[in-house]
């Protein structure tokens, strides 16, 4: 299984510009979740999804959309980034919200 | 909202023990546990949920004071392994958002 995975690695935005940052699992797990970390701020959830066809959004979901088609996918689409916007990106999935969730590598994303 | 995790940096000696608190001001349904290595994935190290069940690693030991609102992360005999950042998430409402402290740096030495 190749778990959680996250394209790209890096990436780097003019300001205005918009992207999608995909994120797969096989692990068939119904709860999916987007994070952002910035130093000193911890993780903070931007938006999350119990299955596919359900979204719902965390602490900081402005700027930010999200879709989930299949179980598998749950991309994040930045609408117009902004320098506020630059940030390490983490998915997650897990079996359950209660259960321990496996991240993603990571995006690094710079928004100039 | 976001938990207050203490210390926020502690420095051990192989062999040490040390204790990471989570602390919120609201009610907690369940706190996750994670530690974090430079440049990597968080990675899952336990759930203490409302009521007393536990999920996580045996090698790992948790408390949740449900009253006081409270959850402490034991790292007894530390290794150089331990090192990282530790995050506690809460689950401040029943449901499926976390919101997560800002991190305990741990850095072990030989």
């Amino acid at each position: 299984n190749a778990g959680v995975t996250q394209t790209p690695k890096f990436q780097v935005l003019k300001t205005g510009q918009s992207m999608t940052l995909q994120c797969a699992q096989d692990m068939n797990h119904e709860y999916m979740s987007w994070y952002r970390q910035d130093p000193g701020m911890g993780l903070r959830l931007i938006h999350y999804s119990v299955g596919a066809g359900i979204t719902d959004q965390g602490e900081v979901p402005n700027g930010y959309n999200v879709s989930r088609s299949t179980t598998e996918d749950f991309p994040l689409r930045l609408l117009s980034a902004a320098p506020s916007q630059t940030s390490v990106y983490f998915c997650a999935s897990s079996s359950g919200f209660r259960g321990e969730q496996y991240f993603g590598p990571g995006t690094r994303l710079t928004v100039t | 909202q976001q938990p207050v995790q203490s210390p926020q940096a502690v420095i051990l000696r192989e062999g040490e023990d040390a204790v990471i608190n989570c602390s919120s001001s609201k009610a907690l349904y369940s706190v996750h546990w994670y530690r974090q290595k430079h440049g990597e994935a968080p990675v899952f190290l336990m759930i203490l949920l409302k009521g007393g069940e536990q999920k996580g690693h045996e090698k790992i030991s948790a408390s949740f004071n449900e009253k006081k609102q409270q959850s402490s992360l034991y790292l007894t005999a530390s290794q150089l392994s331990y090192s990282g950042t530790y995050f506690c998430g809460t689950e401040l409402g029943y449901g499926n958002k976390l919101v997560f402290g800002a991190g305990t740096i741990l850095r072990v030495k030989s």
